[in-house]
C-alpha cells in the first residue's frame, strides 16, 4: 500500500463550488504539505503543517484553506473554486532531520479541473 | 528569497547518451539541495540529495555535486536509458522551516 494517498485522484467541478482534497499518510511523519503544480512552473507551496496544532501559509495560500484532522490526515479546501485553480495538487510528508536535510515523500497527486 | 533556476526542456536523447541538466540556486544561509524525479502519472520521488558544499549525491547512476562557489547542483548521468524518461526537478531547502523551493522542471525523453 502507498505511504501517502490522495483522494480523489481526479475531479472536475464548476466555478463557485466548494471542493475538498484529502491526504492520508501511514509514514508516521509529523510534517505535511500541500503543493500545486502548473505546467512549466514547478511546484508551489500552498500550506504546510508541522503538527496538528501548527499550520502555516505557503507562497500561494489565497483562495485555499486547510485542516489537519490528525497526524495522519491533512485536507485542502477550495471554498469557491475558480478556473485558475485548475492544476495538479500534491500532498507530501516529511520528518524532522538535522538542519535542512528533510526528504519529502509525495502522494500520487489529484488532478483538479474547474470549469 | 530563495530561488532555483534549472535548464529548460524538453531534452531528448538517444539511449546511452550522456545527460547533464543544469541547476543553479539563490538562497540565504546554507541550503540542502535535492533532485526529485516525476515519472508519468506519478508523484515526485527523491532521486538524490546533498547537504553541504562539495558533497556528491548519487543514485541509480545519477550524480550531482554541491558547488557553493558557483551555486550549482547539476545533474549528470553517463549513459541514459529509456526508463529514465521523466521530469526532473531541482530543489533546495533552507532555514528553520525547511520548505522546499523547486525549479520549473526539465522533461527528459530518451529514445531507443
Amino acid at each position: 500500500d502507498a505511504d501517502v494517498t490522495q483522494t480523489p485522484r481526479n475531479r472536475i467541478t464548476k466555478t463557485g463550488k466548494r471542493i475538498m482534497l484529502e491526504c492520508s499518510q501511514t509514514k508516521g511523519h509529523d510534517r505535511m504539505y500541500w503543493y500545486r503544480q502548473d505546467p512549466g512552473l514547478g511546484l508551489q507551496l500552498i500550506y504546510y503543517s508541522f503538527d496538528v496544532k501548527d499550520i502555516n501559509k505557503g507562497e500561494i495560500s489565497d483562495g485555499y484553506s486547510v485542516s489537519r484532522q490528525a497526524q495522519a490526515k491533512f485536507s485542502l479546501s477550495l471554498e469557491s473554486a475558480i478556473p485558475n485553480q485548475t492544476a495538479l495538487y500534491f500532498c507530501a510528508t516529511s520528518e524532522p532531520g538535522q538542519g535542512s536535510t528533510d526528504t519529502q515523500y509525495f502522494g500520487p497527486g489529484t488532478r483538479l479541473t474547474v470549469l | 528569497g530563495n530561488s532555483v533556476t534549472q535548464m529548460e526542456g524538453p531534452v531528448t536523447l538517444s539511449e546511452e547518451a550522456f545527460l547533464t541538466i543544469n541547476c543553479t540556486y539563490t538562497a540565504t544561509g546554507y541550503p540542502s539541495l535535492f533532485w526529485y524525479v516525476q515519472y508519468p502519472g506519478e508523484g515526485l520521488q527523491l532521486l538524490l540529495k546533498a547537504t553541504k558544499a562539495d558533497d556528491k549525491g548519487s543514485n541509480k547512476g545519477f550524480e550531482a555535486t554541491y558547488r557553493k562557489e558557483t551555486t550549482s547542483f547539476h545533474l549528470e548521468k553517463g549513459s541514459v536509458q529509456v526508463s529514465d524518461s521523466a521530469v526532473y526537478f531541482c530543489a533546495l531547502a533552507s532555514g528553520s522551516a525547511r520548505q522546499l523551493t523547486f525549479g520549473s522542471g526539465t522533461q527528459l525523453t530518451v529514445l531507443p
